[in-house]
Parts: structure tokens; C-alpha cells; sequence
């Protein structure tokens, strides 16, 4: 079963505008984590929110958590070409001493030129 | 340092057939996982591993096996192919309970 539920399912913005993506769960978390996917690679790690923050930064990217709504924003600012990939959230849960990720569907991001 | 490597990149199968796929790290990470990606599925935990010899199921095991005999490899075992296997496979690895490093992939086609 799916845990994170990212919306929308797909964004396409010009370059220069911002991108907002949205994720939303429905267990309590103690982490939650954004991957960006580009177009046949693996995913890399974006950025982590613990469920005691409410707010990361990262260059570009500014992470929200609102534990109460069981949901996460992620923000990228100031698009670029090179930020078109697809974005997943994941949440966590340990199973037996090992962190089990689960991860949402992805936002597919295309910025214009 | 390469990270995580995935062989091979790319393979077709015939129903039935068997196959093996091998994950390598070179983090000297003590945990390491199996996912597939379907189109519109976002990626499914198969099995995992807590460290050398130990393995688990996770999502979706049925139909695979694993190995981890060395700290570095994990193996992805498909004893009897399906069409159903056709996804892609994605290997990753954890020094604990954060950030997980992917590998870029391998495309499984079964016929």
C-alpha cells in the first residue's frame, strides 16, 4: 500500500516560476524524505524532515511538515531546466532495526524554457 | 568510489526463465534493499537486508529470492520469470536510518 500520496500528479511551470508539490500520509512518521527521479536514473536524495520540524531549507528547496494534517510541501524556487524530473516523498518506518521507506507515487515536473 | 552499482542495465526474459541481479556498494553500508517500479506504482520494498547474511520480505517478495553473502552484494533472484516481473529494479543502501542511495536501475523485460 502506498503511504505518501503526492499532488499533482504532474506540474509543468516556465522556468523561473516556482514549483510546488505536495505529499500527504497516513500514519504518524519520524521522518519524512524527497527524492527527485530524472528520466531513466535512480533517485537521488533530496532533503529529510524530522517530525519534530516544521520547515527545512536546502539551496532551493524548502521542505514543510505539518504533522496535525499528515502532510509535506515541497517548494523549488527560481526553476531551472535541469530541475525537470519526477519527485517522490517517502515516509518511514523501522522494521526490524532497518528504516523501510515508502514511497509515494511521484510529481512529474517539466519547466519550460 | 562508485557507489551503488547495479548489473545488468537491461535484460529481456522469456516466461520461465531465470535470472540473477546484482547489487554492489562500496559505502560500507550495513543495510540494503531490492524495489521495483511500476509506471504510476512509485516503487515497492521486494525484500531487504539488515546486514551480511541476514535477509526479510518486504511489499511485494512473492515470485523472488535474495542473497547477502557479502557485506557489499545483494542479489535479486527470479527463479521462474512472469510478465508480471517486467518493472524496473532499483537496488539502494543505508548506513542507518536516513538517507538511502539508489543505483541507476536495471530494465527487466519477460516475454
Amino acid at each position: 500500500s502506498q503511504q505518501g500520496e503526492e499532488d499533482p500528479q504532474a506540474l509543468s511551470i516556465q522556468e523561473g516560476e516556482n514549483a510546488t508539490m505536495n505529499c500527504s500520509y497516513k500514519t504518524s512518521i519520524n521522518n519524512l524524505q524527497w527524492y527527485r527521479q530524472n528520466s531513466g536514473r535512480g533517485l537521488v536524495h533530496l532533503i529529510l524532515i524530522r517530525s519534530n520540524e516544521r520547515e527545512k531549507h536546502s539551496g532551493r528547496l524548502r521542505v514543510t511538515l505539518d504533522t496535525s494534517k499528515k502532510s509535506s510541501s515541497l517548494l523549488i524556487t527560481a526553476s531551472r531546466a535541469a530541475d525537470t524530473a519526477s519527485y517522490f516523498c517517502a515516509t518511514d518506518n523501522f522494521l526490524q532495526g532497518a528504516q523501510k521507506l515508502v514511497f509515494g507515487q511521484g510529481t512529474r515536473l517539466t519547466i519550460n524554457p | 568510489n562508485a557507489g551503488v552499482t547495479q548489473t545488468p542495465k537491461f535484460r529481456v526474459l522469456k516466461t520461465g526463465q531465470s535470472m540473477t541481479l546484482l547489487c554492489a556498494q562500496d559505502m560500507n553500508h550495513e543495510y540494503m534493499y531490492w524495489y521495483r517500479q511500476d509506471p504510476g506504482m512509485g516503487l515497492r520494498l521486494i525484500h531487504y537486508s539488515v546486514g551480511e547474511g541476514t535477509t526479510a520480505k518486504g511489499e511485494v517478495p512473492d515470485g523472488y529470492n535474495v542473497s547477502r553473502l557479502k557485506k557489499q552484494n545483494f542479489l535479486l533472484g527470479l527463479e521462474s520469470a512472469a510478465p508480471s516481473q517486467t518493472s524496473v529494479y532499483f537496488c539502494a543502501s543505508s548506513t542507518g536510518p536516513e538517507t538511502q542511495y539508489f543505483g541507476p536501475g536495471t530494465r527487466l523485460l519477460v516475454l
